[in-house]
């Protein structure tokens, strides 16, 4: 079946630096990808919808300069966490839809120390 | 704001058991039902999508049962097993709209 692969899978960075997580599609094109992004006993939340070719649409609340969505080729959606600080610690997790639903990565472990 | 409810948060089932779980959505404008499982570590897995009122949907032990009138959907677990503890999750859409709203999950623990 369909497979997203997603790296790394965990990331510890210092506070200030920037981070990029990559999600490719591997047997499939994913035109549309979605990013969410989970904290502590909360659900996924989105946090951006990416289209291959054309800017993220980024859901409200969320810093589209922080959060950098590229989605450059229809198997490759990197996001960075631009001068990423604590409270960005969570949980990232990308999607590509992959009709009738939808293929998950693994997800990535950010801690900012 | 779209609310997705799970409940309940977590149980522990012997195994051998069957269980069930609910989730809830907002009725109107009704696309489609996602249920997914995740284990740790790994990617969540698709069980099922679910799209017309009265659906039922059968994965070996797993099956799914979908009101859209209301709002609810129910996932059905027969004869449990170990392998099966995982957080089970849910996620609507509504027309229109790729967008999933998640709820945060049903925890299952399967007690050998």
């Amino acid at each position: 079946g369909a497979v997203v692969s997603q790296h790394p899978s965990r990331v510890i960075c210092k506070s200030g630096t920037s981070v990029k997580i990559e999600c490719r599609s591997l047997d499939f094109q994913a035109t549309t990808m979605f990013w969410y992004r989970q904290f502590p006993k909360q659900s996924l939340m989105l946090m951006a919808t990416s289209n291959e070719g054309s800017k993220a649409t980024y859901e409200q609340g969320v810093e589209k300069d922080k959060f950098l969505i590229n989605h450059a080729s229809l198997t490759l959606s990197t996001l960075t966490v631009t001068s990423a600080h604590p409270e960005d610690s969570s949980f990232y997790i990308c999607s590509a839809r992959d009709y009738p639903g939808y293929t998950f990565g693994s997800g990535t472990r950010l801690t900012v120390v | 704001i779209l609310n997705v409810e799970q409940s309940p948060q977590s149980l522990h089932v012997q195994e051998g058991d069957s269980t069930n779980f609910t989730c809830s959505f907002p009725s109107s404008n009704f696309y489609a039902l996602h249920w997914y499982r995740w284990e740790t570590a790994k990617s969540p897995e698709a069980l099922f999508v679910m799209t017309l009122n009265g659906d039922e949907k059968k994965k070996g032990r797993i099956s799914a049962t979908l009101n859209t009138k209301e709002g609810y959907s129910y996932l059905y677990i027969k004869g449990s097993q170990p392998e099966d503890s995982a957080t089970y999750l849910c996620a609507f859409s509504n027309f229109g709209n790729e967008k999933l709203t998640f709820g945060t999950g049903t925890r299952l623990t399967i007690i050998p």
